[in-house]
């Protein structure tokens, strides 16, 4: 079974739209996170979840709105899509202040 | 915020060479971290370090915590082609509840048959 998993792996959408990604993890770890990974590869944190309380907001634009209904599942919602917000997006996560696992990543291509 | 450098940027080398990267912070971290990642998927830890001297293997992979807790270093014996894809350091940040894995830009590994 996946440990943590995000749907959906491809998006392409058009400027403008608003798009959801979710994940789920079935560690029964506390901790979920939000990552962006740019086309040059650096993995930069957007947001931290600890029991479906917001901890780290790292001055992401306010487009982008993560909703955490359990401690399994922490979903990104992005609105106004722009072209710089194409990108990988990845899901991970950790039981408390520990090594984290990583989702297989969302490839989000906004035209 | 804390920033890790890692080196070096890509390595290119032949099937059954050793290899080794390394990752410098200018602050002191508790725990290193190294991720591998397969292109098209996400990272996956190889490696946690969690002591100053610490060496730690995994297959042909070995870590070491630096004694500094500046740095760490990863090396991997007799490299084979599945061996192929970017590694990276993480550490931990952390204020009260505030945790980050922060990452190194990442070493690109290719190994030609």
């Amino acid at each position: 079974d996946t440990a943590v998993s995000q749907t959906p792996k491809y998006l392409v959408t058009q400027m403008g739209n608003d798009k959801s990604i979710k994940c789920e993890q079935n560690l029964g770890h506390d901790t979920m996170y939000w990552y962006k990974q740019d086309s040059k590869k650096f993995l930069k944190i957007m947001f931290s979840y600890n029991n479906k309380e917001l901890i780290i907001n790292e001055t992401v634009p306010n487009r982008f709105s993560p909703k955490s209904p359990d401690k399994a599942h922490l979903n990104l919602h992005i609105n106004s899509l722009e072209l710089g917000d194409s990108a990988v997006y990845f899901c991970a996560s950790s039981q408390g202040q520990t090594k984290a696992f990583f989702g297989q990543g969302t490839r989000l291509t906004v035209v | 915020g804390q920033q890790l450098n890692q080196s070096p940027q890509s390595m290119f080398i032949q099937e059954g060479e050793d290899v080794s990267m390394n990752c410098t912070s200018s602050s002191i971290f508790n725990t290193w971290l190294w991720y591998k990642q397969d292109p098209g998927e996400g990272p996956v830890l190889l490696i946690a370090l969690y002591k100053a001297g610490e060496l730690t293997s995994n297959g042909r992979l070995t870590a070491q915590f630096g004694i500094t807790r500046k740095d760490s270093f990863l090396n991997i014996s007799a490299s084979i082609p599945s061996d192929v894809g970017i590694y990276f350091c993480a550490g931990p940040q952390s204020g009260g509840s505030n945790y980050k894995l922060t990452f190194g830009k990442g070493t690109l590994l290719t190994v030609n048959p």
